[in-house]
């Protein structure tokens, strides 16, 4: 069966910190991949999406990016984080029939 | 647009009633997914639904798709204080593998 993994579950950074959140999946080969971000426990916001090794669309414009460096590994990074950045990051991935399944979650608080 | 509206924002139920969510969309959807987020979890894929007037049944979960494609609805029969969490409708984007989510229903129930 398939699994989906985030860490970390819980991150406080100061503003201006680097930032590198690791989704990675088991039990599946070549899935699309995404990183969520939900603020307030409502309302899921697109940020990445990737087909492939290397392959990345960036949905909107922000402080944030994603590498992919192995199929079954997500990477979200910032160079510096703001406030704005802080919320509930998920990763999900998908197949074929286009239904998302998603990671734990990394709540990120930015102080 | 592509998005999807859901009413309503937030329901608070007595334990044994029934609850109703709704997703409307002003344009056609090719299918339409439905996920539950526990509080401090994370979107859990309930259904997906691709055929006009079609109707699934999880338990006391009932999820109709209309006929003319635009709106659907998920019914729950007879709450519990299990079924609280957020719940989303969810759209394919007319190209590629992403989806458009609601806004969420946010379900409390009172026992």
């Amino acid at each position: 069966s398939q699994t989906i993994h985030q860490w970390p579950a819980t991150l406080v950074q100061p503003v201006g910190s680097p930032l590198s959140l690791e989704c990675t999946v088991e039990g599946t080969s070549n899935p699309n991949l995404y990183w969520y971000r939900q603020a307030a426990g409502r309302g899921l916001q697109l940020l990445f999406y990737s087909v492939g090794i290397g392959q990345i669309s960036s949905e909107v414009p922000q402080n944030l990016s994603a590498s992919r460096p192995q199929d079954r590994q997500f990477i979200l990074s910032s160079k510096k984080l703001l406030l704005s950045d802080s919320g509930f990051y998920l990763c999900a991935w998908s197949k074929r029939t286009y239904e998302q399944y998603f990671g734990p979650g990394t709540r990120l608080t930015v102080t | 647009g592509q998005q999807v509206m859901q009413i309503p924002q937030y329901q608070h139920v007595q334990e044994g009633e029934d609850f109703t969510t709704y997703c409307n969309s002003s344009t056609t959807l090719s299918n339409i997914q439905w996920y539950k987020q526990r509080p401090g979890g994370h979107p859990v894929f309930l259904i997906q639904l691709v055929k006009s007037g079609e109707v699934k049944k999880q338990k006391r979960l009932t999820f109709q798709f209309g006929e003319a494609k635009k709106n659907s609805s998920l019914h729950i029969t007879a709450t519990q204080t299990t079924d609280v969490g957020t719940y989303f409708c969810a759209r394919r984007r007319e190209y590629g593998n992403k989806l458009v989510f609601g806004a969420g229903t946010i379900l409390r129930v009172k026992s």
